[in-house]
């Protein structure tokens, strides 16, 4: 059964910081895999779409990777913004399935 | 605008008490799914449905029940055998099929049902 997980669980950093946000997941027969992010108390928006086949994606100021055989991808941001903050989730589907299994999220905060 | 609306935004159920969130999408996608998210967790899938008239269990369906009559339209109904129903809840849609942004999740606002 395939397990998201992401680490850090909450990260603090100051404004104008690039940072690294990982996914890991447990197996590596995935279809795609998908960044969110969740404002409090509100509904969840699309990041980045990465196929199994891509290694990354690129949307301004993010970029999503993919490494299946290690099976972990991670998101980066740059020069982070106060309104950057909110948590960020994960999401993978595998290839014999329709679902997609999400992370628990990381909660970022970025401080002015 | 294209895009998922989810009503009420809150809703207050009393004991026993079946109730009913609405999900509508316009944007012309076959598979609907219905979420749950708890604080601290992911969101955990609880129906599905990949075309009108057909819907599957996901990982926590027991005490919930879903329809699926029309495309745009897949109705969560959260029944009085679900013993912890406090959650927040999303509804979300995808197209389906193998080309590149097909199975792109789209979510709605969500809903916060709160069990009094």
């Amino acid at each position: 059964k395939q397990e998201v997980t992401q680490i850090p669980a909450a990260l603090s950093v100051p404004e104008g910081e690039n940072l690294v946000l990982n996914c890991s997941f447990t197996d590596s027969a995935i279809y795609n895999l998908q960044w969110f992010r969740q404002d409090p108390g509100k509904g969840l928006t699309s990041l980045l779409l990465i196929q199994s086949s891509q290694r990354e994606q690129t949307s301004g100021r993010l970029n999503a990777s993919l490494d299946k055989s290690s099976g972990r991808s991670t998101l980066y941001i740059a020069a982070s913004q106060p309104g950057d903050s909110a948590t960020y989730l994960c999401a993978v589907r595998g290839n014999y399935g329709q679902n997609f299994v999400f992370g628990p999220g990381t909660r970022l905060s970025v401080l002015p | 605008d294209g895009g998922i609306t989810q009503s009420p935004k809150y809703l207050f159920r009393k004991e026993g008490q079946n109730v009913t969130l609405s999900c509508e999408q316009n944007l012309n996608h076959d598979a609907m799914y219905w979420y749950r998210q708890d604080p601290g967790q992911g969101l955990r899938l609880i129906y599905y449905s990949q075309i009108v008239n057909d819907f599957q269990k996901g990982d926590i369906a027991e005490g919930y029940s879903v329809s699926r009559e029309k495309k745009e339209s897949f109705p969560l109904t959260v029944t009085s055998a679900q013993k912890n129903p406090t959650a927040f809840y999303l509804c979300a849609s995808s197209m389906r099929g193998n080309r590149e942004h097909h199975n792109e999740q789209f979510f709605g606002p969500g809903t916060r049902l709160t069990v009094l």
